[in-house]
């Protein structure tokens, strides 16, 4: 069965700087996804980057990038420029073969100014 | 606007008293599911769809009914809600299944007493 593991369960940073929150996921299928979607305090999960088992290029949207590692099995979330609006939880998940996702537990991010 | 709707947003409700959460999506997406979200556990697939008609269980299959009659609705069903059922409820859709971006409801807060 898959298994995402996020081990950071707070996260503080300083506004306007960068900030890595750990992902490390557990499967046995071959070709699989890799997402990452943020939860504001209003309760909204709002999908932030994908990145597939066979890209080569590690995927980045806008002020997201998610740092790849297939052999280590880590799938690590970079925000540049910390802003007070990414203050929020983040969740790291995963999708194989089957039609079930596996969502790891979440990351509280604090950005301070 | 491309979105997924979801009713009612909160509820309290007692032990035994059958309820349904409604979903629609006006994305023409395949697949749809639900989720709950509790504290400390992240999102837990409860069942999905991948068109009219065609339904499985998730990981949290226990105690909920799905049907997929027309292609935008996904109503979820608590035939007899407990207490441990209390949670946040998500319904999302996504395109081609969960290999794709999800689109999230607003979610539903629920309460059994």
């Amino acid at each position: 069965a898959q298994k995402i593991t996020q081990t950071q369960p707070g996260m503080f940073v300083q506004e306007k700087e960068a900030v890595t929150l750990d992902c490390t996921y557990d499967t046995s299928d071959q070709s699989y996804g890799l997402f990452w979607y943020k939860q504001p305090s209003s309760g909204e999960m709002i999908f932030l980057i994908y990145q597939g088992s066979y890209d080569e290029q590690n995927a980045t949207e806008g002020r997201y990038s998610l740092n790849f590692q297939k052999a280590r099995k880590s799938a690590n979330l970079v925000i540049s420029a910390s802003q007070l609006g990414d203050s929020a939880m983040y969740f790291c998940a995963e999708s194989g073969g089957s039609y079930i996702p596996t969502f790891g537990r979440g990351t509280s991010l604090i950005v301070h100014p | 606007e491309a979105q997924v709707t979801q009713n009612p947003r909160y509820l309290i409700t007692v032990t035994g008293k059958k309820l349904t959460v409604t979903c629609s999506q006006n994305m023409n997406h395949e697949y749809m599911s639900w989720y709950r979200q509790d504290p400390g556990l992240g999102l837990r697939q409860i069942y999905y769809s991948m068109n009219v008609e065609v339904t499985d269980k998730g990981d949290v299959p226990e105690g909920y009914k799905v049907s997929r009659k027309e292609k935008r609705n996904f109503p979820l069903i608590l035939e007899s809600p407990s207490p441990n059922q209390t949670s946040l409820y998500f319904c999302a859709s996504s395109f081609g299944g969960p290999r794709y971006e999800q689109y999230f409801g607003p979610g539903t807060r629920l309460t059994v007493t």
